[in-house]
């Protein structure tokens, strides 16, 4: 079965300075993997997805992700961390065994000071 | 840019009673999705739908749950007879073709009194 572990739940940053979130995944074949966030009573919007392309995937809002299959991992990341980024992201992994669905992870928020 | 709308933003309800969470997905989207995220949990897939009828379903999704695409635009969730474990929020969420991108609404904040 596909799965996602999130292993921050929170993460603190200073307004300008860079954001690591952290994901490793677990799949039984060739991931398909995504990044959600999820601002303060906003729906879930997407902000990158891997479908096995280019490894290193581009999103909205400045953020990009790096899929390292030797690691299991897919870590979001933005050299300068504005205040509106503050949210609940989520790494999501596709699950094409039948009709689609998506596994998600736990969720790590992120706090960004001024 | 189009997007999935669902209403109510929020709902109140009695043990017992039922409820109906609507959802208008994407115009041109043939594949429709609910979700739903119990306080501090994951979010969790409940039913895909396609083609009306129900594609695939988790073991959450059983015989008080059931969906419904009543006409070309809406797509509704009903829970028969409501818990208070079902107090969550319900993401309703719709993709053009299978394997493409979902794109999710703001969700449906069900509280169960």
């Amino acid at each position: 079965a596909q799965s996602v572990t999130q292993l921050d739940s929170h993460v603190s940053v200073s307004e300008g300075t860079p954001v690591l979130l952290r994901c490793n995944y677990s799949s039984s074949y060739s991931p398909s993997l995504f990044w959600y966030v999820q601002h303060p009573n906003k729906g879930l919007q997407l902000l990158l997805k891997y479908t096995s392309a280019a490894t290193l995937v581009k999103g909205i809002n400045g953020f990009e992700a790096e899929f390292k299959k030797s690691e299991t991992s897919f870590h979001l990341t933005k050299p300068s961390a504005h205040m509106s980024d503050a949210a609940e992201y989520f790494c999501v992994v596709g699950d094409f065994t039948g009709f689609q669905k998506l596994v998600f992870g736990t969720g790590t928020r992120l706090l960004v000071s001024p | 840019e189009p997007e999935v709308t669902q209403t109510p933003s929020h709902q109140v309800t009695q043990m017992g009673q039922e409820v109906i969470l609507r959802c208008v997905p994407i115009s041109n989207h043939l594949y429709f999705y609910w979700y739903r995220q119990i306080l501090g949990q994951k979010v969790e897939f409940l039913v895909s739908f396609y083609n009306n009828e129900i594609s695939e379903k988790s073991e959450i999704f059983d015989d008080q749950f059931s969906v419904e695409r009543p006409d070309g635009s809406n797509f509704t969730l009903k829970i028969r007879s409501t818990k208070l474990e079902d107090s969550a929020m319900y993401f309703c969420a719709s993709s053009a073709a299978s394997g493409n991108t979902i794109y999710f609404g703001e969700g449906s904040w069900l509280t169960v009194v």
